[in-house]
C-alpha cells in the first residue's frame, strides 16, 4: 500500500477541543511534512520535520515524529471553524528518489 | 514575493483535445514537481524537473503525457488526446532546493473532460 498513510480518514470534533492525526509510513524517510487543504484549493503548507528530530510547534500546531514506529502525528490544540480541511502527510524517502508519496489525508471538521 | 501560479484555473476539453497546463516557480525556485488528484484522493506524484531537464517522470503515464521546464518560462504539463478519466486537478509545486526541501504548492488547475 501506499506510504504515508493517514488514519483516521475523517474527523469530526467541537471547536476548542483538540484534533489529533497520525501518519503512517513504510521506509525510511528524510523527512515528513504535513500540508492543509481547503476544499477545492491548493495545498498549505504546515510543518516539515526532519528524521533526526522528534518534535516541532508552529503556533497551535504540534507535530511529532516516530521514527521506530515508522509514524508521525500532528495535533491541533484548540481547535476552530477554519480548521476544517483535509490534512495530509507527504513522506521524502532517504534512498534517492526524488518524489514526496502523499497519503490519502484526514478530512476534519471542526463544528462551531 | 508572488507563489506558485498556475494557469489556467479551470480549464475544459473535449475528448481528444490537448490540454496544456502552465506553472510558474516561486522566484528562484529551480525545481517544479507535478502532481494529480483525483475527487477525494491524495496527491500522486508525475514529474520533476529541474531547468531544461527532466529529473524523475515514474509517475507520468507512459502515453500522451509529456513535461517540460525549459530555460525560460514556464513548466508546461501537456496532454494529448484527453480522455474522461484525465479528469481530476493538477497541483505544481515548486522548491529552491532538491527534494528534501519545503515544496510550495500552486492552486491547482481543474481539468474536466466532456
Amino acid at each position: 500500500s501506499q506510504q504515508g498513510e493517514e488514519d483516521p480518514q475523517a474527523l469530526s470534533i467541537q471547536e476548542g477541543e483538540n484534533a489529533t492525526m497520525n501518519c503512517s509510513y513504510k521506509t525510511s524517510i528524510n523527512n515528513l511534512q504535513w500540508y492543509r487543504q481547503n476544499s477545492g484549493r491548493g495545498l498549505v503548507h504546515l510543518i516539515l520535520i526532519r528524521s533526526n528530530e522528534r518534535e516541532k510547534h508552529s503556533g497551535r500546531l504540534r507535530v511529532t515524529l516516530d521514527t521506530s514506529k515508522k509514524s508521525s502525528s500532528l495535533l491541533i490544540t484548540a481547535s476552530r471553524a477554519a480548521d476544517t480541511a483535509s490534512y495530509f502527510c507527504a513522506t521524502a524517502y532517504t534512498s534517492g528518489t526524488y518524489k514526496y508519496i502523499f497519503g490519502t489525508g484526514t478530512r476534519l471538521k471542526v463544528l462551531a | 514575493n508572488a507563489g506558485v501560479m498556475q494557469n489556467p484555473r479551470h480549464l475544459v476539453r473535449r475528448r481528444g483535445q490537448e490540454a496544456r497546463l502552465r506553472c510558474s516557480p516561486m522566484k528562484g525556485h529551480s525545481h517544479v514537481y507535478w502532481y494529480r488528484q483525483l475527487p477525494e484522493e491524495g496527491l500522486k506524484f508525475m514529474v520533476y524537473l529541474q531547468k531544461e531537464n527532466i529529473i524523475d517522470e515514474s509517475g507520468m503515464p507512459k502515453e500522451r503525457f509529456s513535461a517540460e521546464f525549459p530555460k525560460e518560462g514556464p513548466s508546461i504539463l501537456r496532454i494529448q488526446q484527453v480522455v474522461r478519466g484525465d479528469s481530476a486537478a493538477y497541483f505544481c509545486a515548486s522548491s529552491l532546493r532538491g527534494t528534501t526541501d519545503t515544496q510550495y504548492f500552486g492552486p491547482g488547475t481543474r481539468l474536466t473532460v466532456l
